[in-house]
């Protein structure tokens, strides 16, 4: 299995503050990455596939970068809806597998 | 636009068969673009894929739960389902069903609401 390793686990930012989470592949995955947002009691959503294609209706403070095996999710001005759980997922092999999250708080 | 409902009993005793079935609303579902998938998260915990099937049937399972699994589907109700059998307390956990994607790169593109299976005598 692909082993993808994010970091940090938490973070704290203020409103207005630039945000990038990490994501490492255990192997190279091209650019077959893909990143959620989970807010509590919700289901995970899909804000980028393909490490950097914005999906429809995706604010575009959020962008992302990569391939091979290191990657990144930017949010560029952190608003207060964006204090959630953020995943990352690769597509290149089966079993599909994710990170570990990291969760953004308000600091 | 493409819904998702899980629906299946919320408490199974250890050792017995947790079932799940996942309705389709939307035309994608005879689609040969999509796999139709099953992923469980733990409470406080990280996301596990546990499968996927296609509308022909074809199905591949999380290794780890091969040999508990059947992921199954019924083309004429839009529906597909998850059985996990001799479950214990680790299979607690948040069941979602999703939609895949296969292009550009595989994603989750719509899930369902998820539904908490807890297992306990």
């Amino acid at each position: 299995d692909v082993q993808m390793t994010q970091s940090p686990s938490s973070l704290s930012a203020s409103v207005g503050d630039r945000v990038t989470i990490t994501c490492r592949a255990s192997q190279s995955i091209s650019n077959y990455l893909n990143w959620y947002q989970q807010k509590p009691g919700k289901a995970p959503k899909l804000l980028i596939n393909a490490a950097s294609s914005l999906q429809s209706g995706v604010p575009s403070r959020f962008s992302g970068s990569g391939s091979g095996t290191d990657f990144t999710l930017t949010i560029s001005s952190l608003q207060p809806e964006d204090f959630a759980t953020y995943f990352c997922q690769q597509s290149w092999s089966t079993p599909k597998t994710f990170g570990q999250g990291t969760k953004v708080e308000i600091k | 636009q493409v819904q998702l409902q899980e629906s299946g009993p919320g408490l199974v005793k250890p050792s017995q068969t947790l079932s799940l079935t996942c309705t389709v609303s939307g035309d994608s579902f005879s689609s040969g673009e999509y796999y139709w998938i099953w992923i469980r998260q733990p409470p406080g915990k990280g996301l596990q894929w546990i499968g996927h099937i296609h509308f022909s049937g074809a199905t591949y399972y999380n290794p780890s739960l091969k040999s508990r699994l059947t992921i199954s589907v019924d083309t004429s109700r839009n529906q597909f389902s998850l059985k996990l059998t001799s479950v214990t307390a680790a299979d607690t956990a948040v069941y979602y069903c999703a939609r895949e994607a296969m292009v550009p790169a595989a994603s989750f593109d719509y899930w369902g609401q998820g539904t908490l299976v807890t297992v306990s005598s």
